[in-house]
Protein backbone atom coordinates (compact mmCIF):
# COMPACT_ATOMS: atom_id res chain seq x y z
CA UNK A 1 0.00 0.00 0.00
CA UNK A 2 1.00 3.34 -0.79
CA UNK A 3 2.11 5.49 2.16
CA UNK A 4 0.80 8.75 0.92
CA UNK A 5 -1.90 10.66 0.70
CA UNK A 6 -2.05 13.26 -2.38
CA UNK A 7 -5.22 15.84 -3.64
CA UNK A 8 -6.42 13.60 -6.59
CA UNK A 9 -6.23 16.96 -9.13
CA UNK A 10 -5.69 20.00 -8.99
CA UNK A 11 -5.53 22.75 -11.48
CA UNK A 12 -3.28 25.83 -12.02
CA UNK A 13 -2.85 28.53 -14.05
CA UNK A 14 0.11 29.03 -16.37
CA UNK A 15 3.30 30.85 -14.88
CA UNK A 16 1.95 30.38 -11.55
CA UNK A 17 3.43 28.55 -8.73
CA UNK A 18 1.74 25.39 -8.70
CA UNK A 19 2.04 24.15 -4.77
CA UNK A 20 1.70 20.16 -5.00
CA UNK A 21 0.69 18.87 -1.17
CA UNK A 22 1.56 15.15 0.25
CA UNK A 23 0.59 13.97 4.01
CA UNK A 24 2.79 10.67 4.99
CA UNK A 25 1.65 10.95 8.95
CA UNK A 26 3.34 7.45 9.00
CA UNK A 27 6.83 8.46 8.17
CA UNK A 28 9.55 6.72 9.83
CA UNK A 29 12.98 8.38 10.57
CA UNK A 30 14.72 6.92 7.78
CA UNK A 31 12.57 7.12 5.18
CA UNK A 32 12.91 9.68 2.08
CA UNK A 33 10.04 11.52 0.36
CA UNK A 34 10.42 11.57 -3.39
CA UNK A 35 8.79 12.68 -5.84
CA UNK A 36 8.10 11.77 -9.77
CA UNK A 37 5.45 13.00 -12.65
CA UNK A 38 4.44 11.03 -15.31
CA UNK A 39 3.46 12.37 -18.52
CA UNK A 40 0.43 10.72 -20.27
CA UNK A 41 1.74 7.54 -22.36
CA UNK A 42 5.40 8.30 -20.86
CA UNK A 43 7.98 6.87 -18.36
CA UNK A 44 7.88 8.11 -14.78
CA UNK A 45 10.21 10.91 -14.05
CA UNK A 46 12.29 11.77 -10.84
CA UNK A 47 11.84 15.17 -9.69
CA UNK A 48 13.49 15.36 -6.52
CA UNK A 49 14.06 13.60 -3.04
CA UNK A 50 14.45 14.94 0.60
CA UNK A 51 14.97 13.33 4.06
CA UNK A 52 13.99 16.27 6.02
CA UNK A 53 15.45 19.25 4.93
CA UNK A 54 14.12 21.39 2.50
CA UNK A 55 15.58 20.73 -0.61
CA UNK A 56 15.42 22.85 -4.88
CA UNK A 57 16.56 21.58 -8.12
CA UNK A 58 16.42 23.02 -11.32
CA UNK A 59 12.79 21.43 -11.58
CA UNK A 60 11.16 21.90 -8.09
CA UNK A 61 11.51 22.71 -4.73
CA UNK A 62 10.66 20.35 -2.17
CA UNK A 63 9.16 21.47 1.49
CA UNK A 64 8.68 19.30 4.75
CA UNK A 65 7.19 19.83 7.57
CA UNK A 66 9.39 19.71 10.74
CA UNK A 67 7.86 16.83 12.15
CA UNK A 68 8.03 14.87 8.87
CA UNK A 69 4.12 14.17 8.48
CA UNK A 70 3.92 16.16 5.34
CA UNK A 71 5.44 17.57 2.29
CA UNK A 72 4.67 20.12 -0.84
CA UNK A 73 6.12 19.94 -4.33
CA UNK A 74 6.59 23.84 -5.59
CA UNK A 75 6.58 24.03 -9.54
CA UNK A 76 7.90 28.01 -9.09
CA UNK A 77 6.55 28.68 -12.61
CA UNK A 78 4.32 26.09 -13.89
CA UNK A 79 4.26 25.99 -17.52
CA UNK A 80 1.46 23.81 -20.04
CA UNK A 81 4.34 21.07 -20.26
CA UNK A 82 3.92 20.43 -16.51
CA UNK A 83 0.69 19.24 -17.12
CA UNK A 84 1.06 15.18 -15.72
CA UNK A 85 0.48 12.94 -12.58
CA UNK A 86 2.75 13.81 -9.84
CA UNK A 87 3.06 11.04 -7.41
CA UNK A 88 4.68 11.72 -3.94
CA UNK A 89 6.24 8.38 -2.67
CA UNK A 90 7.93 7.14 0.95
CA UNK A 91 10.76 4.82 0.72
CA UNK A 92 13.33 3.92 3.60
CA UNK A 93 17.54 3.49 2.72
CA UNK A 94 18.96 0.42 1.34
CA UNK A 95 20.42 -2.65 3.21
CA UNK A 96 23.27 -2.70 0.33
CA UNK A 97 21.04 -4.31 -1.94
CA UNK A 98 18.17 -2.60 -4.01
CA UNK A 99 15.23 -0.76 -2.21
CA UNK A 100 13.03 -2.99 -4.91
CA UNK A 101 9.79 -1.92 -5.44
CA UNK A 102 8.55 1.93 -6.49
CA UNK A 103 5.66 2.07 -4.51
CA UNK A 104 3.21 4.38 -6.35
CA UNK A 105 0.22 5.66 -6.02
CA UNK A 106 -2.64 7.38 -7.16
CA UNK A 107 -0.60 10.35 -7.33
CA UNK A 108 -2.39 13.83 -8.54
CA UNK A 109 -3.13 15.11 -11.67
CA UNK A 110 -1.98 18.31 -12.69
CA UNK A 111 -3.46 21.17 -15.29
CA UNK A 112 -1.63 23.81 -15.97
CA UNK A 113 -4.02 26.04 -18.06
CA UNK A 114 -3.58 28.51 -20.29
CA UNK B 1 21.70 13.38 -17.82
CA UNK B 2 20.77 10.08 -17.06
CA UNK B 3 19.56 8.13 -19.99
CA UNK B 4 17.55 4.81 -20.24
CA UNK B 5 16.35 3.64 -23.47
CA UNK B 6 14.31 0.97 -24.15
CA UNK B 7 14.09 -0.64 -27.74
CA UNK B 8 10.49 0.10 -29.20
CA UNK B 9 8.00 2.52 -27.88
CA UNK B 10 5.07 0.19 -29.42
CA UNK B 11 5.17 -2.77 -30.21
CA UNK B 12 2.28 -5.73 -31.17
CA UNK B 13 2.71 -9.21 -31.22
CA UNK B 14 0.86 -12.35 -31.14
CA UNK B 15 0.04 -14.85 -28.69
CA UNK B 16 2.59 -17.56 -28.32
CA UNK B 17 5.37 -15.88 -29.68
CA UNK B 18 8.52 -15.25 -27.57
CA UNK B 19 9.32 -11.18 -26.93
CA UNK B 20 12.32 -9.88 -26.34
CA UNK B 21 12.04 -6.06 -24.49
CA UNK B 22 15.47 -4.15 -24.54
CA UNK B 23 16.64 -1.43 -22.10
CA UNK B 24 20.01 -0.02 -22.39
CA UNK B 25 20.93 2.61 -19.76
CA UNK B 26 24.07 5.31 -20.55
CA UNK B 27 25.36 6.16 -16.35
CA UNK B 28 27.07 2.58 -15.29
CA UNK B 29 24.84 2.40 -12.90
CA UNK B 30 24.41 -0.56 -10.44
CA UNK B 31 20.76 -1.81 -10.32
CA UNK B 32 18.35 -2.11 -13.24
CA UNK B 33 14.06 -2.86 -12.77
CA UNK B 34 11.46 -3.65 -15.10
CA UNK B 35 8.26 -3.10 -14.22
CA UNK B 36 4.69 -3.32 -16.18
CA UNK B 37 2.29 -0.56 -15.71
CA UNK B 38 -1.84 -1.32 -16.05
CA UNK B 39 -4.32 1.17 -15.74
CA UNK B 40 -5.89 1.00 -11.46
CA UNK B 41 -2.83 -1.09 -10.71
CA UNK B 42 -0.12 1.20 -10.93
CA UNK B 43 4.14 -0.03 -11.09
CA UNK B 44 4.15 -3.65 -10.16
CA UNK B 45 7.59 -4.82 -9.93
CA UNK B 46 8.39 -7.78 -12.86
CA UNK B 47 12.56 -8.12 -12.04
CA UNK B 48 15.32 -6.16 -10.81
CA UNK B 49 19.15 -6.48 -10.97
CA UNK B 50 21.55 -5.14 -8.99
CA UNK B 51 24.79 -6.88 -10.58
CA UNK B 52 25.77 -8.35 -14.12
CA UNK B 53 24.36 -11.60 -14.25
CA UNK B 54 22.72 -11.22 -10.65
CA UNK B 55 19.02 -11.14 -10.84
CA UNK B 56 15.91 -11.14 -8.30
CA UNK B 57 12.03 -11.47 -8.23
CA UNK B 58 9.50 -9.06 -8.13
CA UNK B 59 6.30 -9.02 -7.57
CA UNK B 60 4.97 -10.46 -10.40
CA UNK B 61 7.64 -12.64 -12.06
CA UNK B 62 5.52 -15.28 -13.85
CA UNK B 63 5.74 -15.58 -17.53
CA UNK B 64 9.27 -13.50 -17.57
CA UNK B 65 12.01 -14.12 -17.95
CA UNK B 66 15.41 -11.86 -17.49
CA UNK B 67 18.85 -11.43 -18.89
CA UNK B 68 21.70 -9.04 -17.51
CA UNK B 69 24.84 -9.90 -19.16
CA UNK B 70 26.29 -6.50 -19.53
CA UNK B 71 25.82 -3.85 -16.80
CA UNK B 72 24.19 -0.70 -19.54
CA UNK B 73 22.12 -3.40 -20.59
CA UNK B 74 18.88 -5.17 -18.90
CA UNK B 75 16.65 -7.50 -20.87
CA UNK B 76 13.15 -8.60 -20.45
CA UNK B 77 12.20 -11.85 -22.20
CA UNK B 78 8.74 -13.27 -22.25
CA UNK B 79 8.85 -16.79 -22.85
CA UNK B 80 5.07 -17.25 -24.39
CA UNK B 81 3.16 -14.46 -24.56
CA UNK B 82 -0.34 -13.98 -23.65
CA UNK B 83 -3.13 -11.41 -24.03
CA UNK B 84 -2.82 -10.64 -20.32
CA UNK B 85 0.71 -9.76 -21.05
CA UNK B 86 -0.19 -6.32 -22.99
CA UNK B 87 0.57 -3.60 -20.92
CA UNK B 88 3.28 -0.75 -20.71
CA UNK B 89 6.39 -2.14 -19.63
CA UNK B 90 8.88 0.19 -18.12
CA UNK B 91 12.66 -0.12 -17.28
CA UNK B 92 14.60 2.01 -14.98
CA UNK B 93 18.14 2.32 -13.51
CA UNK B 94 19.79 3.71 -10.36
CA UNK B 95 22.61 3.87 -8.29
CA UNK B 96 23.09 4.11 -5.01
CA UNK B 97 24.19 7.60 -3.17
CA UNK B 98 24.96 8.56 0.19
CA UNK B 99 22.71 11.18 1.17
CA UNK B 100 22.11 12.61 4.39
CA UNK B 101 24.43 9.96 5.88
CA UNK B 102 22.51 7.03 4.18
CA UNK B 103 22.52 5.27 1.49
CA UNK B 104 19.27 5.85 -0.66
CA UNK B 105 18.93 4.95 -5.05
CA UNK B 106 16.64 7.24 -7.30
CA UNK B 107 15.18 4.93 -9.81
CA UNK B 108 15.80 6.46 -13.29
CA UNK B 109 13.01 5.56 -16.14
CA UNK B 110 12.92 4.64 -19.97
CA UNK B 111 10.39 6.12 -22.31
CA UNK B 112 8.42 2.51 -21.74
CA UNK B 113 7.23 0.42 -24.36
CA UNK B 114 3.49 -0.21 -25.18
CA UNK B 115 3.14 -3.85 -25.82
CA UNK B 116 -0.05 -5.49 -27.48
CA UNK B 117 -0.71 -9.16 -27.61
CA UNK B 118 -3.28 -10.37 -29.84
Amino acid sequence: DAKTTQPTSMDCAEGRAANLPCNHSTISGNEYVYWYRQIHSQGPQYIIHGLKNNETNEMASLIITEDRKSSTLILPHATLRDTAVYYCIVRGPGDGGSQGNLIFGKGTKLSVKP
Amino acid sequence: DVKVTQSSRYLVKRTGEKVFLECVQDMDHENMFWYRQDPGLGLRLIYFSYDVKMKEKGDIPEGYSVSREKKERFSLILESASTNQTSMYLCASSLWDLWGQRYTDTQYFGPGTRLTVL
